[in-house]
Order: C-alpha cells, then structure tokens, then sequence
C-alpha cells in the first residue's frame, strides 16, 4: 500500500525564492498535517486539515507560509519568499478519526529545505 | 496548556542492554499517549499507543503503560539491538482534538555492538 507521498524530498533555494511543498495523503484518511521539524524547536505543527478544510492554522509561523488542499488527495504548503530561517524539514502526515481518541499519524519522508 | 516532557539524549548504550525513556505529559481530561520512532532519514513511525489509564502498549518489544497517578508514559525494552538506533519521540493527543498530536522533544538513542 502506498503511504504517504511528499515531493521533493530535498530543496535547495536562495532566499527570496518561491517554495512549494507538495504532499498526497493516505487514500481514504481524512485528516492531513504539516509539521516542521529542526534541531532548535523540534516537531513544530503547521497547521492541519479535516475533510480538507484548514481546522487550525495557528502554528503557521507568519503570513509568508501558506497550505491549501484542494482535494481530498492533495495538499500543498508554499513559502512567499523564502528566509533561511525556514531551513528544516517539513513532514506531511495523514490520518483518520474515525473516533475522537484516536490519532495515529502516518507520516510521508520529509521534504528537506535549505534556503541559503 | 498541554506539553510533553521526555528525558534528553543520546542515550547510548550496548546491544542487548536495557532501555528506558522517561516521558511525563501535562493534559486536562483524558488524553492518548504515544511513541514514535524516527529512523534516519525516515518519517515518523508510531510505535505504539494507548488510551486510557493503566492500558500497557507495546510492540517490537517495546512497553510503555499509561500512568495517571504520576502522569507517565515511560518507554521500555529489555534488549536492545543495533537496529533500534533512532529518535524516540513521546506524544499526546487531547480529547476531541481531532487528531492533532503534541510532541515532546525527542530522545536520540544509540545502540553499539
């Protein structure tokens, strides 16, 4: 079964640049989420998606990041222009509640960014 | 506000010796717990999980079992191996917050022959 898909898997970009990030969830899963990891702040959540509409955003750093979903089998997070402050690796996750105390993540490879 | 807590790594340590990794969690109500295993240059696995006080999780060899009294989540395995060398990390998920998961800081461990 294929898991969750992320494109690229590396980035390298000089600052002021556009990024996107592309991920294609678990067929069927419901929930979608951005999360970025680096060394200093650890796994950071971005912001996360319940039948493809944004629940929660709050964790978006500032208005230069931006997630869309358009379908239930495609999301993308895209940075406007990028700093190198945004260096890290951005992992894409899925899921599906069917019940509230549940909440096993499936998590694609990580696209990692380096914005130079 | 709910944060989780594990103990900092490395933890290093010789193949077939003894692993714990303590986790302790701050939540209002009931919430899951969880450990994640990240693999070099791999996403995030679950590990395991559980649900409600006193539920034991496991897998691969791994324990953890859900203490409400001292709000504990430790990890444990009785023999580690060289392929258990990853990131541990330790997470919650409140009630009714649909899906959304909060991460303590990871805990890097390093298995030696």
């Amino acid at each position: 079964d294929a898991g969750v898909i992320q494109s690229p898997r590396h980035e390298v970009t000089e600052m002021g640049q556009e990024v996107t990030l592309r991920c294609k969830p678990i067929s069927g899963h419901n929930s979608l989420f951005w999360y970025r990891q680096t060394m200093m702040r650890g796994l950071e959540l971005l912001i996360y998606f319940n039948n493809n509409v944004p629940i929660d955003d709050s964790g978006m750093p500032e208005d230069r990041f931006s997630a869309k979903m358009p379908n239930a089998s495609f999301s993308t997070l895209k940075i406007q222009p990028s700093e190198p402050r945004d260096s890290a690796v951005y992992f894409c996750a899925s899921s599906l509640d069917r019940e509230v105390n549940t909440g096993e993540l499936f998590f694609g490879e990580g696209s990692r960014l380096t914005v130079l | 506000g709910n944060s989780v807590t594990q103990m900092e790594g490395p933890v290093t340590l010789s193949e077939e010796a003894f692993l714990t990794i303590n986790c302790t969690y701050t939540a209002t109500g009931y919430p899951s717990l969880f450990w994640y295993v990240q693999y070099p240059g791999e996403g995030l696995q679950l590990l395991l999980k559980a649900t409600k006080a006193d539920d034991k999780g496991s897998n691969k060899g791994f324990e953890a079992t859900y203490r409400k009294e001292t709000t504990s989540f430790h990890l444990e395995k009785g023999s580690v191996q060289v392929s258990d060398s990853a990131v541990y990390f330790c997470a919650l998920k409140s009630t009714g917050s649909w899906g959304k998961l909060q991460f303590g800081a990871g805990t890097q461990v390093v298995v030696t022959p």
